[in-house]
């Protein structure tokens, strides 16, 4: 079973805007992980957020986690047509796992 | 290049035929997975191997898929009698371990059966 949801499934945005996409999941975790994947390849890791942190920045992405809702956000500002990607979050789907589980993702358009 | 490596990109087979693919992972690195992803969907866990030993499987990987990782490096992935349902892209991933979840992925191996 899928252990994140990210919300929403499809978004289109012009280039300058910023984007935010977000992500549920069901148990517990002690990190979360964001990542990107372009169209037909691989999955490229952008950021890792543990439990204990509320926001963490890497460039142009913003993540903050919400434990107590059990809920992440990416926000990407300044969003560029290379931006254009499914974005996934992953985390462990519990049990004292620590595989990645991936959610369904959120694909976005930017649009120059 | 360093990076996870995966063969062949592409394979067309037809209904029946067993196929298998290779993965080799960023050197050193002792965590390696499989996962399997059709078209809108992510990434679906399919097995994981901590060095040589395969330690989870998931349900999805039926009697008919078969994973080894012999001398825990390379590893490979076998489908035997093949069904248009395993049309996918298999994707492989590495990762450090120690602590690290961060999971490398290889470019992956579109699979078309007929």
């Amino acid at each position: 079973s899928q252990q994140g949801e990210e919300d929403p499934q499809a978004l289109s945005i012009q280039e300058g805007e910023n984007a935010t996409m977000n992500c549920s999941y069901k148990t517990s975790i002690n990190n979360l992980q964001w990542y990107r994947q372009n169209s037909g390849r691989g999955l490229v890791h952008l950021i890792l957020i543990r439990s204990n942190e509320r926001e963490k920045h890497s460039g142009r992405l913003r993540v903050t986690l919400d434990t107590s809702k059990k809920s992440s956000s990416l926000l990407i500002t300044a969003s560029r047509a290379a931006d254009t990607a499914s974005y996934f979050c992953a985390t462990p789907p519990g049990g004292g796992s620590y595989i990645p589980t991936f959610g369904r993702g959120t694909s976005l358009i930017v649009h120059p | 290049d360093t990076g996870v490596s995966q063969n062949p990109r592409h394979k067309i087979t037809k209904r029946g035929q067993n196929v298998t693919f290779r993965c080799d992972p960023i050197s050193e690195h002792n965590r390696l997975y499989w996962y399997r992803q059709t078209l809108g969907q992510g990434p679906e866990f399919l097995t994981y191997f901590q060095n040589e030993a395969q330690l989870e499987k998931s349900r999805l990987l039926s009697d008919r898929f078969s994973a080894e990782r012999p001398k825990g490096s390379f590893s490979t992935l076998e489908i035997q009698r093949t069904e248009q349902g395993d049309s996918a892209m298999y994707l492989c991933a590495s990762s450090p371990g120690r602590g690290s979840t961060e999971a490398f992925f290889g470019q992956g191996t579109r699979l078309t059966v007929v």
